[in-house]
């Protein structure tokens, strides 16, 4: 079954670069996008965006100025970059595998989240 | 982006009852729309995708229904398990968005 382990800086200060990976255990790697997801501490969840195994990538528009997310299928494992951050992007971030068999797209497995606050 | 309103915000419900959370999406959306449960500290987990075939090991209590822009998710018997909060999230568009979530506590 597969496993979605993930790390990264939890605390950052305004302006600096969140930085967050992915490491995905077990099954098959191609055939799926990878995701990341966000929670804010009111709990709202917001999509941010997605690769697939060969790099092809989506962003949330909002975003798209300011994130990257990248993939290393050698190591099975993707990545978040975030530029320029403020305190609005203080959540909870998520890594997931998107399943996208019949065209309908959904989360199957997720990492364990990892808290990143932006605090001066 | 293509806002999802759920209904109740929260309900209270004893074990055994039956519990329906609705989903509206503010376009029809056709039946691209999965459900999450999530306990408190855990990651979001899938129960429902494409509006209602049942994710790989989610009991069977748990359906889904419906196409366009109403949408609901029931729980035929609620068990001590269910507590926590419910999404609803569309994948019709490339940007998903999440509905706001159904709190649900178990007497």
């Amino acid at each position: 079954q597969v496993q979605l382990q993930q790390w990264g800086a939890g605390l950052l200060k305004p302006s600096e670069t969140l930085s967050l990976t992915c490491a995905v255990s077990d099954g098959v790697f191609s055939g799926y996008y990878w995701s990341w997801i966000r929670q804010f501490p009111g709990k709202g969840l917001e999509w941010i965006g997605e690769i697939d195994h060969g790099g092809r990538t989506n962003y949330k528009s909002s975003l798209e100025s300011r994130v990257t997310i990248s993939v290393d299928t050698s190591k099975r494992q993707f990545s978040l970059r975030l530029n320029s951050v403020t305190a609005a992007d203080t959540a909870v971030y998520y890594c997931a595998r998107t399943a996208t068999t019949g065209g309908f797209y959904r989360g199957d497995s997720w990492g364990q989240g990892t808290l990143v606050t932006v605090s001066s | 982006d293509i806002q999802l309103t759920q209904s109740p915000s929260s309900l209270s419900a004893s074990v055994g009852d039956r519990v329906t959370i609705t989903c509206r999406a503010a376009q029809t959306i056709n039946t691209y729309l999965n459900w999450y449960q999530q306990i408190p500290g855990k990651a979001p987990n899938l129960l429902i995708y494409a509006a209602s075939n049942l994710q790989r090991g989610v009991p069977s209590r748990f359906s889904g229904s419906g196409s366009g822009t109403e949408f609901t998710l029931t729980i035929s018997s609620l068990q001590p398990e269910d507590f926590g909060t419910y999404f609803c999230q569309q994948s019709y568009t490339t940007t998903w968005t999440f509905g706001h979530g159904t709190r649900v506590e178990v007497k």
